[in-house]
């Protein structure tokens, strides 16, 4: 089953703008992770913040966690034509191990030069 | 380029053909993944390898049978698809442990006619 839920699940917006995408999860997470995807391409990982972390920044990537309200957030500042991608967030259970991921919807961002 | 090398990047095979997928990584990571996904979803988990024992099978139907040589080679036998099989496959890997980031390959891209 689904775990993460991203909103919107299209977003276009001007070259130099920031983008905003929102993320909602249902069970307990170890960590809630952040994945880029470009058209029929690998997924390349973002940026991982832990439950017990609140926020956390890497480059013009802004990521937050509330755990209260099972949800995230992933900003993306100054944003460029090559930001154009699908974006997911992707959450592990609370146990050990390697168990995989399970990613959201995604939301689908254009940039428009 | 990616640290994940799959191959072939493109198959297409009959529904009585037997094909497999390769995977190879060389980062020393102990757990490997494959993932399939439908256009404009996200990607669903199918198989966790973790020190290349099978821990996690998501109910896959037998018709997709995975294998894991060694530590860096991880394949997916294929025999007896149909139509609705066809999907992007990736494959990823990374450290065993809870907290680790997935890296992907970029995929195959899989038609069953």
């Amino acid at each position: 089953s689904q775990q993460g839920e991203e909103d919107p699940q299209a977003l276009s917006i001007q070259e130099g703008e920031n983008a905003t995408m929102n993320c909602s999860y249902k069970t307990s997470i170890n960590n809630l992770q952040w994945y880029r995807q470009n058209s029929g391409r690998g997924l390349v990982h973002l940026i991982l913040i832990r439950s017990n972390e609140r926020e956390k920044h890497s480059g013009r990537l802004r990521v937050t966690l509330d755990t209260s309200k099972k949800s995230s957030s992933l900003l993306i500042t100054a944003s460029r034509a090559a930001d154009t991608a699908s974006y997911f967030c992707a959450t592990g259970s609370s146990g050990g191990g390697a168990d995989g991921l399970t990613f959201g919807k995604g939301t689908h961002l254009i940039i428009q030069p | 380029d990616t640290e994940v090398t799959q191959t072939p990047k493109h198959l297409v095979m009959g529904m009585t053909n037997k094909k497999s997928l390769k995977c190879e990584q060389h980062m020393g990571h102990r757990a490997m993944y494959w993932y399939k996904q439908k256009a404009k979803k996200p990607p669903e988990l199918m198989f966790v390898y973790s020190y290349e024992k099978l821990s996690i099978n998501e109910s896959v139907p037998s018709r997709f049978s995975p294998e894991c040589p060694n530590s860096s080679l991880l394949n997916l036998h294929l025999h007896a698809l149909q139509p609705e099989d066809s999907a992007l496959y990736l494959c990823a890997s990374s450290q065993a442990g809870p907290n680790s980031p997935l890296h992907f390959g970029n995929g195959t891209r899989l038609t069953v006619t």
